[in-house]
């Protein structure tokens, strides 16, 4: 059954500590996407990665890490740093990257809540 | 930069209403145009896209949107609408020929539909 997979579900972090967002897809997909939804605020994109051991910062990236060691997996690591944790995290793929024309597929999406 | 502006942050109809969600887009070259839609407790999914051809493109679900470039718009219709069309609906964009980065979306749409 092809698709990306998000965990955790539900994810609480205290204050001061980093937390990873894990995201897989079997979909054999070269682009990934990682973008936070606040309610009222649309989808804003954090980083987005063409290749493997490539990626890219997005409109918010300020606050959060990702890496791409393998074309299926593009975990996102919200820091300390960043001000505002607390949202929906959405992960994405596409085809490839070409042109913006592919369709996103998404998962099912990460809720944060810093206490 | 480019920007998505959706007219309606909420909008409740009865079944067998029309439906017309609006959109204007802001971006100073050729656009890829999308309509996405999340139905409660699902994940976010493709309606229709627009990329070239003819401006009047049809989606899953009856829906269709219209592409109209001297306006900046790409409204999303459906002549009659269901109580499982409930679900928020959200316009995008990216830039053309590159594909440089990710989505830019709306802030969204909540449309309620009563039986």
């Amino acid at each position: 059954d092809g698709g990306i997979t998000q965990s955790p579900k539900y994810l609480f972090r205290k204050e001061g500590q980093n937390v990873t967002l894990s995201c897989e897809q079997n979909l054999n997909h070269d682009a990934m996407y990682w973008y936070r939804q606040d309610p009222g605020q649309g989808l804003r994109l954090i980083y987005y990665s063409q290749i493997v051991n490539d990626f890219q910062k997005g409109d918010i990236a300020e606050g959060y890490s990702v890496s791409r060691e393998k074309k299926e997996s593009f975990p996102l690591t919200v820091t300390s740093a960043q001000k505002n944790p607390t949202a929906f995290y959405l992960c994405a793929s596409s085809v490839a990257f070409r042109a913006g024309t592919d369709t996103q597929y998404f998962g099912p999406g990460t809720r944060l809540t810093v206490l | 930069a480019q920007s998505v502006s959706q007219h309606n942050h909420h909008v409740i109809l009865s079944e067998a209403a029309s439906l017309e969600l609006g959109c204007n887009y802001s971006y100073g070259g050729t656009v890829n145009l999308f309509w996405y839609v999340q139905y409660p407790g699902q994940h976010l999914q493709l309606l229709l896209k627009y990329f070239s051809g003819d401006p009047l493109v049809k989606g899953i679900k009856g829906f269709e949107a219209e592409f109209i470039k001297s306006k900046f718009s790409f409204n999303l219709r459906k002549p009659s609408v269901q109580w499982s069309d409930t679900a928020e609906y959200f316009c995008a964009v990216n830039g053309a020929g590159g594909g440089a980065d990710g989505l830019t979306f709306g802030k969204g749409t909540h449309l309620i539909i009563q039986p």
